[in-house]
């Protein structure tokens, strides 16, 4: 099945610094989606990106749908203590446009 | 608008009994799809489902769970004869289309004795 491999695993930075996460795929992708997980929660949509190369903001949040369709990142800017969390990327690939195939999730902590 | 409902939150069996788990779409979304979390693993696609169809349970196994979206009411996840690697967070997400973005709902933890 398809597979996405997501880093870092986790980070532990210190309030206003600039955070930077991937996720690449063995295979082509349609859509890639940024959630982020608090605990105890479901998954709540931050970002979706939909065309190749597309870059777009979500107030301090940054994502773009790389250009071989195979890889997305996600920026986070000026990080604050609310952000910390479990951010993971999905996209759906191939004949499927319903299926989500989730990446593991980058565990964020943030030190005030 | 209220979002995605799942009860119960939190569910505790023992090995060889039921579970349900149920969902509630958000409002004017027919389209269902759950999803089951390990700890410390990305979500996993079970199953999809309009109203009254399945319409691909590839990720669901093949014995003991079924699902249904009836006309009326939420959506059951069931899973007969639990046991202990059933434990994990069982997810819904409803979309108004096939193609739009998936809203998840806050989970039901299982812990199966």
């Amino acid at each position: 099945g398809q597979q996405l491999n997501q880093s870092p695993q986790s980070m532990f930075i210190q309030e206003g610094e600039d955070v930077s996460m991937n996720c690449t795929s063995s295979s082509i992708f349609n859509t890639w989606l940024w959630y982020k997980q608090d605990p105890g929660e479901g998954p709540v949509l931050l970002i979706a990106l939909y065309k190749a190369g597309e870059l777009t903001s979500n107030g301090r949040l940054t994502a773009q749908f790389g250009i071989t369709r195979k890889d997305s990142f996600l920026n986070i800017s000026a990080s604050i203590p609310s952000d910390v969390g479990i951010y993971f990327c999905a996209g759906n690939s191939g004949g499927s446009n319903y299926k989500l195939t989730f990446g593991k999730g980058t565990l964020l902590t943030v030190n005030p | 608008n209220a979002g995605v409902m799942q009860n119960p939150r939190h569910l505790v069996r023992r090995r060889g009994q039921e579970a349900r788990l149920r969902c509630s779409p958000m409002k004017g979304h027919s389209h269902v799809y759950w999803y089951r979390q390990l700890p410390e693993e990305g979500l996993k696609f079970m199953v999809y489902l309009q109203k009254e169809n399945i319409i691909d349970e590839s990720g669901m196994p093949k014995e003991r769970f079924s699902a249904e979206f009836p006309k009326e009411g939420p959506s059951i996840l069931r899973i007969q004869q639990v046991v202990r690697g059933d434990s994990a967070a069982y997810f819904c997400a409803s979309s108004p289309r096939q193609q739009e973005t998936q809203y998840f709902g806050p989970g039901t933890r299982l812990l199966v004795l």
